[in-house]
């Protein structure tokens, strides 16, 4: 079946570490990716997004996610994270032409950041 | 106006009550989206209305009953919830649709609703 992986669901690291988040689909064809974050108690925003053009991407606060056409792939990166990441972090996909008005999300990572 | 607004923020509902959530956006968009979300999970796809039309009802119980009053407005009416409807629902907004490729959705800041 056609789906949004997300692996390693919770992640615990210091202040000042990097991170990375795992993201791959299964579609094939052309497909808009995001990533978006949801801190405790709050509602979902959007990190970044891509849509074509230059594969690395620029998000907030810091966030940054590479798109790997070859291998479905599009992971999340911060270089130094903060406690204030602490939250849930979701990949989703809007899968190719036919199915625009759907979004797969992947199960998400919970990250904590320890001070 | 890039927002998607949600009324009322939290919701504390008996199981034989009616209640109804509403949102709005003013982007012009022509799809409108219900999701449920539970703690720590993803958000669930309940209802998708494109051009004011219900497109999509992903095998949602009858107790949630969507409406699309206008291009700007979504509600979603309750009744007769149980305990494990409680949640985080979601509306989400986006351009239309069929063929675009720039399907970006706009999220409000959800409902949480509690059912006793």
């Amino acid at each position: 079946a056609q789906s949004v992986s997300q692996h390693n669901h919770h992640v615990i690291l210091s202040e000042a570490a990097s991170l990375e988040l795992g993201c791959n689909y299964s579609y094939g064809g052309t497909v808009n990716l995001f990533w978006y974050v949801q801190y405790p108690g709050q509602h979902l925003q959007l990190l970044l997004k891509y849509f074509s053009g230059d594969p690395l991407v620029k998000g907030i606060k810091g966030f940054e996610a590479e798109f790997i056409k070859s291998k479905f792939s599009f992971n999340l990166r911060k270089p130094s994270v903060q406690w204030s990441d602490t939250a849930e972090y979701f990949c989703a996909v809007n899968p190719p032409l036919g199915g625009n008005n759907r979004l797969a999300f992947g199960k998400g990572n919970q990250v904590v950041v320890i001070p | 106006d890039t927002e998607v607004t949600q009324t009322p923020k939290h919701l504390v509902m008996g199981m034989t009550n009616k209640k109804s959530l509403k949102c709005e956006q003013h982007m012009g968009h022509r799809a409108m989206y219900w999701y449920k979300q539970k703690a720590k999970k993803p958000p669930e796809l309940m209802f998708v209305y494109s051009y004011e039309k219900l497109s999509i009802n992903e095998s949602v119980p009858s107790r949630f009953s969507p409406e699309c009053p206008n291009s700007s407005l979504l509600n979603l009416h309750l009744h007769a919830l149980q305990p494990e409807d409680s949640a985080l629902y979601l509306c989400a907004s986006s351009q239309d649709g069929f063929g675009q490729r720039y399907n970006e959705q706009f999220f409000g800041p959800g409902t949480r609703l509690t059912v006793l």
